[in-house]
């Protein structure tokens, strides 16, 4: 089944050892998008790709990076995590919004700094 | 600013009965809305898009739109306790492909 796929599920870290999320997508979609979600929080935009355009949101911190190395994969940097880090990290992908504007979400990836 | 404002919740439904979940949102140009559910601790799964005015059904769910009065709606017929769970309003912002999502309401189905 064509899917998006999040890795790890679930995260622990140490306050400011660097951490990276995976999300990988075998819908062939061109879009890729990061969210951060706190609890009972609307999932927030943290940055997006278009093919390999970054587009980064005014208000992602410059401690979270991103890299899209192809179509298939996306990659999620916390270069130094601090508590206020911790969450939930979704990815989500959609097509060429000239083809369909509907968006999947992965399963999502539990961070938890110590 | 672009926004998405829904009421929290909970809205409480007694099962079987019709849930009624509202959305308001902001940007005049937007053209494209979502409704997602999201159990507690999971991520949101799309349920409903819906682009031009009026109604779109799909089994239990039908979603409304007013681009108008900039609303949308989510009704889900014959409630069940398994629609429990947070539903989510996402809008598109005009000229882009970034979606704005609303705090969600929290559904609670009374067995």
């Amino acid at each position: 089944d064509a899917m998006v796929i999040q890795n790890p599920r679930y995260q622990v870290t140490q306050f400011g050892k660097p951490v990276t999320l995976s999300c990988s997508q075998t819908l062939n979609h061109n879009v890729m998008y990061w969210y951060q979600q706190k609890s009972s929080q609307a999932p927030k935009l943290l940055f997006h790709y278009y093919d390999k355009d970054f587009n980064n949101e005014a208000d992602t911190p410059d401690n979270f990076q991103s890299r899209r190395p192809n179509t298939s994969f996306c990659f999620l940097d916390i270069r130094s995590p601090g508590l206020g880090d911790a969450a939930m990290y979704l990815c989500a992908t959609s097509r060429d919004p000239g083809q369909s504007y509907e968006q999947y979400f992965g399963p999502g990836t539990r961070l938890t700094v110590t | 600013q672009k926004e998405v404002e829904q009421n929290s919740g909970p809205l409480s439904v007694p099962e079987g009965a019709i849930a009624s979940l509202n959305c308001t949102y902001s940007d005049r140009g937007s053209q494209s809305f979502f409704w997602y559910r999201q159990y507690s601790g999971k991520s949101p799964e799309l349920i409903m898009s819906i682009y031009s005015n009026g109604d779109k059904e799909d089994g239990r769910f039908t979603a409304q739109l007013n681009k108008a009065s900039q609303y949308v709606s989510l009704l889900i017929r014959d409630s069940q306790p398994s629609d429990s769970a947070t539903y989510l309003c996402a809008v598109i912002i005009s000229g882009t492909y970034k979606y704005i999502f609303g705090t969600g309401t929290r559904l609670k189905v009374l067995a």
